[in-house]
């Protein structure tokens, strides 16, 4: 069954502090993993795509890395700041002709002062 | 450019009432998606538009749900006889025909009393 989890559920850290997020999927076939960012009341936002051949890619304080052998990805926020807190969202695109995407559940942050 | 839209942003109903959410795309984008977020949990997948072909209902959960596409631009997705249960944000994003980028909507809260 294809299925995308991740951990922590929920996670409460220190402005200033950094942090790393962890995705396991059972997804195959797989085309791409991205990281999304959700704030409350709003839709997901792209934060970094990676396909199976990249192990890390960056966007600002934000760094993706991908273990297609194990299947983990992480997502480390590096220095958090307050508008850091929102739910973060693991997503796998599947290849082979389909076009579905299977979503994590994300693991809700909040940074406080 | 514009971005997602979709009206209403929150809607309240009575059970057994019928309701109808709308989404704009962005212009030219081709797949449209139609997903169900409850609270806590990840993203489900309601419904695929891609261009002029059949649509991919399978996410569905019940015939009380349908959806179109008119024009291939604005989508309709239309709740009949509300439960209880369909109280959720739902979601719709568009991407281009050859890019794997979802853009999302700010979603639709809908509260069924």
């Amino acid at each position: 069954k294809n299925q995308v989890e991740q951990s922590p559920q929920s996670l409460i850290i220190l402005e200033g502090k950094n942090c790393t997020l962890q995705c396991n999927y059972t997804v195959s076939p797989f085309s791409n993993l991205r990281w999304y960012k959700q704030d409350t009341g709003r839709g997901p936002v792209s934060l970094t795509i990676m396909t199976f051949s990249e192990n890390t890619k960056s966007n600002g304080r934000y760094t993706a890395t991908l273990d297609a052998d194990t299947k983990q990805s992480s997502l480390h926020i590096t220095a958090s700041q307050l508008s850091d807190s929102a739910s973060y969202i693991c997503v796998v695109y599947l290849t082979s002709g389909t076009y579905k995407y299977i979503f994590g559940t994300g693991t809700r942050l909040k940074v406080l002062a | 450019g514009a971005g997602v839209s979709q009206s209403p942003s929150n809607k309240v109903t009575e059970k057994g009432k019928d309701v109808e959410l709308r989404c704009d795309p962005i212009s030219g984008h081709t797949a449209l998606y139609w997903y169900r977020q409850s609270l806590g949990q990840g993203l489900e997948f309601l419904i695929y538009f891609q261009g002029n072909s059949a649509p991919d209902k399978s996410g569905l959960p019940s015939d009380r749900f349908s959806a179109e596409r008119t024009g291939g631009s604005v989508s309709t997705l239309t709740i009949q006889r509300t439960q209880q249960e369909d109280s959720a944000v739902y979601l719709c994003a568009s991407r281009p025909t050859s890019f794997y980028e979802q853009y999302f909507g700010p979603g639709t809260r809908l509260t069924v009393t």
